[in-house]
């Protein structure tokens, strides 16, 4: 079962420092999503991706982030000189959409990276 | 204002018991996706179900179904015959209908923690 991977799994750092993120996507998913998720509340809306085109970020991603998606497969997500406030969980999901999917397609997400900044 | 509210912070069942799960949301919109995930401890989110706006049925799959009531904009999720693995946070989500300018992210309430005890 190839699901959504994501890359690393925990990530410790030190204020200031720059983090990234990769995500695999399923392959035959043209769409691609990052949320953020803190302790006990939902997952945010950070950005998506239609095949290598980024169509809409959140306001949540200040210009320390940046979301790539260069060949419309993997994704990868960067935080630069990072704020203890960034510390969540990312995840990452994909899903068929647009004129090659369904309405209703569902999100299918990865098991996330669990971020730390100390 | 928030697009979905989910107003039960913990619920809990008895196993072998139903449970009811509520989410209300707010839209103007008359075409819209309204989804339930599943994220156990563990941390990975597991999509459960989906109800379209136009639908004329309440979604079922297996143990899990919608109560989908249209005019009080309410799609509560009814877990039958509750197994103690259902112990998780469940959250419900909303995709909204592609209009100018509109967006296919899901929009996610704050969750319902479920203990389910033996």
């Amino acid at each position: 079962d190839t699901g959504v991977s994501q890359n690393p799994r925990h990530k410790i750092t030190k204020r200031g420092q720059n983090v990234t993120f990769r995500c695999d996507p399923i392959s035959e998913h043209n769409r691609l999503y990052w949320y953020r998720q803190t302790l006990g509340q939902g997952p945010e809306f950070l950005t998506y991706f239609q095949n290598e085109a980024q169509l809409e970020k959140s306001r949540l991603l200040s210009d320390r982030f940046s979301a790539e998606r260069p060949k419309g497969s993997f994704s990868t997500l960067e935080i630069q000189r990072t704020e203890q406030g960034d510390s969540a969980m990312y995840l990452c999901a994909s899903s068929l959409g647009g004129r090659t999917g369904k309405r209703n397609s569902p999100l299918h997400f990865g098991n996330g990276t669990r971020l730390t900044v100390t | 204002a928030q697009k979905i509210t989910q107003t039960q912070p913990g619920m809990f069942v008895q196993e072998k018991e139903a449970v009811t799960l509520d989410c209300t949301y707010d839209t103007s919109d008359q075409s819209y996706g309204l989804f339930w995930y599943k994220q156990p401890s563990s941390g990975e989110m597991i999509f459960l179900i989906y109800q379209g706006s136009y639908d004329e049925q309440n979604a079922t799959e297996g143990r899990y179904s919608l109560n989908f009531q249209k005019a009080r904009k309410s799609a509560n999720l009814v877990i039958s015959a509750s197994q103690l693995g259902d112990s998780a946070m469940y959250f419900c989500a909303m995709r909204e209908a592609i209009t100018q300018g509109g967006s296919e992210k899901l929009v996610f309430g704050k969750g319902t923690k479920l203990t389910v005890n033996p």
